[in-house]
């Protein structure tokens, strides 16, 4: 059971705004790093967001993070289907054991 | 560009131990800390620990103080983990992850199989 919690499933049409959510339980969110990630069936991780809003170089501006309070959210704007994934919130602070990672979001394109 | 390359899929007895290789290539080895993932079918990502190869600092998670060694060799621009005691729980696919940005992980290795079974 992961301190941070997302919801299994999620889902758009092309062209739509969806929103990924990430909840702690305890205030971790609002002072931690957070970080999000997608997956392709298969491949490893990519990172595509860090310190809640940071887009590394490569990732399209149509992904964007923010948080309120002791929650987080991956936006993801124009939804392409080349989207459709697995999309995963970490977080850093100093009072975990490292690096912890949520449950994980399916995404759909429809 | 920066790469990570793993070494192949292991088949372990249950009380062995593996060793999996991760080969840094395009960036300054020194300059980042490497840090091991790993994902069971199906589950997210779990961190396992990291190593500075520029003082070879470690940390690991308590999850697995016990039975998990990283070390790198600095000429080879490799980092190695070193998992004990395998059980069937340790089945899963582990990755080596540059640490870029704090603890974000900016470039991943393809990963390595590893299968628990007797």
């Amino acid at each position: 059971q992961s301190v941070l919690t997302q919801p299994p499933s999620a889902s758009g049409t092309p062209g739509q705004r969806v929103t990924v959510s990430c909840s702690a339980s305890s205030p971790i969110l609002a002072t931690g790093s957070i970080i999000w990630y997608q997956q392709f069936p298969g491949a490893a991780p990519k990172l595509l967001i860090y310190d809640e809003n940071q887009r590394p170089s490569g990732v399209p501006d149509r992904f964007s993070g923010f948080k309120s309070g002791s929650s987080a959210s991956l936006a993801i704007s124009g939804l392409q289907s080349e989207d459709e994934g697995v999309y995963f919130c970490a977080v850093w602070h100093g009072s975990l054991d490292g690096v912890v990672f949520g449950g994980g979001t399916r995404l759909t394109v429809l | 560009q920066a790469q990570l390359v793993q070494s192949g899929a292991e088949v372990k007895e249950p009380g062995a131990s593996v060793t999996i290789s991760c080969g840094a290539s395009g960036y300054t080895f020194i300059g980042y800390t490497i840090h091991w993932v790993r994902q069971a079918p199906g589950q997210s990502p779990e961190w396992m620990g990291w190593i500075n190869p520029g003082n070879v600092n470690t940390q690991y998670s308590q999850k697995f103080q016990d039975r998990l060694t990283i070390t790198s060799d600095t000429l080879a621009r490799k980092v190695y983990m070193k998992l004990t005691s395998l059980r069937s729980e340790d089945r899963a696919i582990y990755y080596c992850a540059r640490g870029q940005y704090g603890w974000a992980f900016d470039v991943w290795g393809q990963g390595t199989t590893v299968s628990v079974s007797s």
